[in-house]
């Protein structure tokens, strides 16, 4: 079991829909982070919220949108996706400086 | 660009065996390291970090740090059939704890 708890754990998207993907942690950490992993690769950092700010953001294309409402919570806004962008999206946290613990990751599929 | 270099595998060994993982790095200022397990289709696990040139044993588990050839290895003693996944090694490229490069991941299969 994962004390990082993400959902939906799988979903479909149309390319024109809207969609959410929710990231929830009860420990603590101040560090909150979003990865995409493709099929037989290693994770990609795609954001790094510190302190509820967004401190980092690797070039990631606009149709991707998070957003940290407080300490415990983070999401990532889905609009306009490509098909390219099926992947696991993985949610993790820490303590800042401290090692990064995953959640279990929602599987989405872009159609 | 800051590069770190695993063997993609897969790295096959016999139950009971030691499995010996390598991962090497570009960035000479790097400090914290870490090990991942990860079984298909699940997300990454903790299971080692390293931040000291030398060894670091944790259970059947022990991370290698040497800081002056870039390379970090990872040993698992008595292999398990349910150590077989891809395993991960990452570097903390900007020293802060927030930023982690992972390699491509090695594939271990451990035959019962």
């Amino acid at each position: 079991d994962t004390e990082v708890t993400q959902t939906p754990k799988h979903l479909v998207m149309g390319m024109t829909n809207k969609k959410s993907l929710k990231c929830e942690q009860h420990m603590g950490h101040r560090a909150m982070y979003w990865y995409k992993q493709k099929a037989k690769k290693p994770p990609e950092l795609m954001f790094v919220y510190s302190y509820e700010k967004l401190s980092i953001n690797e070039s990631v294309p606009s149709r991707f949108s998070p957003e940290c409402p407080n300490s415990s919570l983070l999401n990532l806004h889905l609009h306009a996706l490509q098909p390219e962008d099926s992947a696991l999206y993985l949610c993790a946290s820490s303590q800042v400086g401290s090692p990064l613990h995953f959640g279990n990751g929602t599987r989405l599929t872009v159609t | 660009q800051k590069e770190v270099e695993q063997n993609s595998g897969p790295l096959s060994v016999p139950e009971g065996a030691i499995a010996s993982l390598n991962c090497t790095y570009s960035d000479r200022g790097s400090q914290s390291f870490f090990w991942y397990r990860q079984y298909s289709g699940k997300s990454p696990e903790l299971i080692m970090s390293i931040y000291s040139n030398g060894d670091k044993e944790d259970g059947r588990f022990t991370a290698q740090l040497n800081k002056a050839s870039q390379y970090v290895s990872l040993l698992i003693r008595d292999s398990q059939p349910s150590d077989s996944a891809t395993y991960l090694c990452a570097v903390d490229v900007n020293n802060a704890g927030n930023m982690l490069t992972f390699g491509g991941g090695t594939r271990l299969m451990v035959k019962p």
